[in-house]
């Protein structure tokens, strides 16, 4: 079946623009968590959702990102005044359920902030 | 704080022969312990993953051997071949808001030579 699938694969912005990067999980997989990729930080936790409760931020590195999940699916996470060192690739990732440990991931989006 | 430590940074094995990347922590928390493996421009995939209360696993070439009490963990690669040139990343497991947050290692860039 269909894996994770991440839009847009590539996103180039200003530094100041706000930036919306989508994630369609697996089907059926009510878990979802997204991590960031950069060479400095290599690969870190960002934020976890489990179908319709309230998420886990605990890795949220500042106010400027946000997430939400409509419907218990679909995610989007939103960085607000983009800086230069939120170049990244955004990685999301999906579980079939609460507390399921296999983590599947999308192929990413690679943001850079010029 | 790194709470995985992952080495070598690089590996370059012979075609046929054994690679070998070491992995140690720290958290007595974490409670599964997954490898992952990338190629350029896709995003991470699960490889194998391991319990803390076995020490070791096999699927195909590809072998955990894990030691509870020195909190280290390895991944063997046997008869290694040209297209296992990735880089590899060990990670732990740990709970986040009933999810399981993934910390990950530095990662290991390992290349196959003919």
């Amino acid at each position: 079946g269909a894996g994770v699938s991440q839009s847009p694969s590539n996103k180039v912005t200003e530094k100041g623009k706000d930036v919306e990067l989508r994630c369609d999980p697996i089907s059926g997989h009510t878990a979802l968590y997204w991590y960031r990729q950069s060479l400095g930080q290599g690969l870190e936790f960002l934020i976890y959702f489990q179908g319709n409760s309230a998420p886990d931020k605990s890795g949220l590195p500042s106010d400027r990102f946000s997430a939400e999940r409509t419907g218990g699916s679909v995610s989007t996470l939103t960085i607000q005044r983009t800086q230069q060192e939120d170049s990244a690739v955004y990685l999301c990732a999906s579980s079939i359920r609460q507390g399921a440990y296999e983590q599947y991931f999308g192929p990413g989006t690679r943001l850079t902030v010029t | 704080q790194q709470q995985v430590k992952q080495s070598p940074q690089s590996l370059i094995v012979q075609k046929g022969g054994i690679s070998i990347i070491n992995c140690a922590y720290e958290n007595t928390a974490f409670d599964y312990f997954p490898w992952y493996q990338q190629f350029p421009g896709k995003g991470p995939a699960l490889l194998i993953a391991i319990r803390p209360d076995v020490s070791e696993k096999k699927e195909g070439r590809f072998t955990i051997s894990f030691n509870k009490s020195a909190k280290q963990f390895s991944l063997h690669i046997m008869d290694s071949q040209p297209g296992d040139s990735a880089t590899y990343f060990c990670a732990a497991s740990s709970k986040t808001g009933g999810g399981n947050k993934l910390t990950f290692g530095t990662g290991t860039q390992l290349k196959v030579e003919l």
